[in-house]
């Protein structure tokens, strides 16, 4: 069965702190996968996408990793801000003609000053 | 460049009204999904529409039904709402030929009293 788990569900972090979300899948064959920030009550924005051969992608302070092999993957989020509060979401690509996606439910990330 | 546009921002229903949303896909996209997202969750696919037809579904009762028009705009007909059909109603739109990218409007808040 194709699923994205995501962990943990929360996290309070300190205004300045780094902090690393993780994301695992078994989403079979694998396409891509991307990373997206999604504020309270908006739209999901793209952070970063990965494709099978790569295995880190940066975007200013955000890094994603991708391991193939394991089928893991993780956003680290540097010297966060207070905008970065937001819900976090791991979306795998399935490789077939229907542009097949799997959602996580998310890390709901809340920085403090 | 326009990218995805939904209407209405913002819907108050009752129960066993009717409810229309509408999603306006980025410039070259040609696939709409659709997607429903309750509070604290991620995203839960509805269904998906390429060349005015859905090639997608997921498990979504048939009071959820859709439409895509030529000019690759779509519509989200929910019948009989229910109050736990209140959510955010995600419209993402892709390129067929281009599986590796979707961008996602801003949603449609509906709440069903």
């Amino acid at each position: 069965k194709n699923q994205v788990e995501q962990s943990p569900q929360s996290l309070i972090i300190l205004e300045g702190k780094n902090c690393t979300l993780q994301c695992n899948y078994t989403v079979s064959p694998f396409s891509n996968l991307r990373w997206y920030k999604q504020d309270t009550g908006r739209g999901p924005v793209s952070l970063t996408i990965m494709t099978f051969s790569e295995n880190t992608k940066s975007n200013g302070r955000y890094t994603a990793t991708l391991d193939a092999d394991t089928k893991q993957s993780s956003l680290h989020i540097t010297a966060s801000q207070l905008s970065d509060s937001a819900s976090y979401i791991c979306v795998v690509s399935a490789e077939n003609n229907f542009n097949k996606f799997y959602f996580g439910s998310g890390t709901k990330l809340n920085v403090k000053p | 460049d326009a990218g995805v546009t939904q209407s209405p921002t913002h819907l108050i229903k009752t129960r066993g009204q009717q409810v229309t949303l509408r999603c306006s896909p980025k410039s070259g996209h040609d696939t709409v999904s659709w997607y429903q997202q309750a509070l604290g969750q991620g995203p839960q696919f509805i269904f998906q529409y390429y060349e005015e037809e859905e090639r997608q579904r997921g498990n979504f009762p048939d009071r959820f039904s859709g439409h895509q028009f030529p000019n690759y705009s779509s519509e989200l007909n929910v019948n009989a709402l229910l109050l736990g059909d209140s959510a955010l109603y995600l419209c993402a739109s892709s390129s067929q030929g281009a599986t590796d990218t979707q961008y996602f409007g801003p949603g449609t808040r509906l709440t069903v009293l």
